[in-house]
């Protein structure tokens, strides 16, 4: 099972963040919260990944909780080409697997 | 484009025959890993090599699922005796050991008639 919970859908107004949130409440010490995405019919894309700090990159920003209970992955400007399926997942990275749930489907409107 | 490659992209095959796909990961990446995906759902775990050495299987990957990587480079998944539940996208990736990110490659589709 997923160790993760995501809204199965959201839509987002091109131009404007698009903030996605994960519960990730069972998180172990060891384990580093990771997004991907999917665009339609192809493979996961890496975006970020975090431990406990809040982490940028050139596609997205991650906030981490100071709990580690939840997450939130920004989008600062969503475009059209945002739309996809965002995957949540959590995971210590000295093991192999990672464990998928469903995903958010964000919908980038004009 | 990850830089991972996967063949065939598609296949189609009858009940009952047995289809092999590859996965080529980045050259400096130690650990690969096999996925598969249904329609609707995220992908699902099925096994990982570090190097030449499968260290883990999934309880989905049947005995009528194989995956080898003789040399530590490229890997091979086999499904002996396809069934049409056999249907989905199967999903390559590699990483470097340890804290890194996996990419993954476009994936082989398979229809199973």
């Amino acid at each position: 099972d997923a160790k993760t919970t995501q809204p199965p859908s959201m839509d987002c107004a091109e131009g404007r963040a698009a903030n996605l949130p994960c519960n990730h409440s069972t998180i172990s010490g060891n384990e580093y919260v990771y997004w991907y995405r999917q665009i339609h019919s192809q493979g996961p894309q890496y975006i970020i990944h975090g431990l406990k700090n809040n982490e940028t990159n050139e596609m997205a920003s991650l906030i981490i909780t100071e709990d580690r209970k939840s997450s939130t992955l920004i989008l600062p400007h969503a475009t059209l080409r945002d739309t996809a399926v965002y995957y949540c997942i959590v995971r210590d990275p000295t093991e192999g697997k990672s464990t998928f749930g469903d995903g958010t489907t964000l919908t980038v409107k004009p | 484009d990850t830089g991972v490659s996967q063949n065939p992209r598609h296949k189609i095959t009858k009940r009952g025959q047995n289809v092999t796909f590859r996965c080529d990961p980045i050259s400096e990446h130690n650990r690969l890993y096999w996925y598969r995906q249904t329609l609707g759902q995220g992908p699902e775990f099925l096994t990982y090599f570090q190097n030449e050495a499968q260290l883990e299987k999934s309880r989905l990957l049947s005995d009528r699922f194989s995956a080898e990587r003789p040399k530590g480079s490229f890997s091979t998944l086999e499904i002996q005796r396809t069934e049409q539940g056999d249907s989905a996208m199967y999903l390559c990736a590699s990483s470097r050991q340890g804290f890194n990110e996996q990419f993954f490659g476009p994936g082989t589709r398979l229809t199973v008639l």
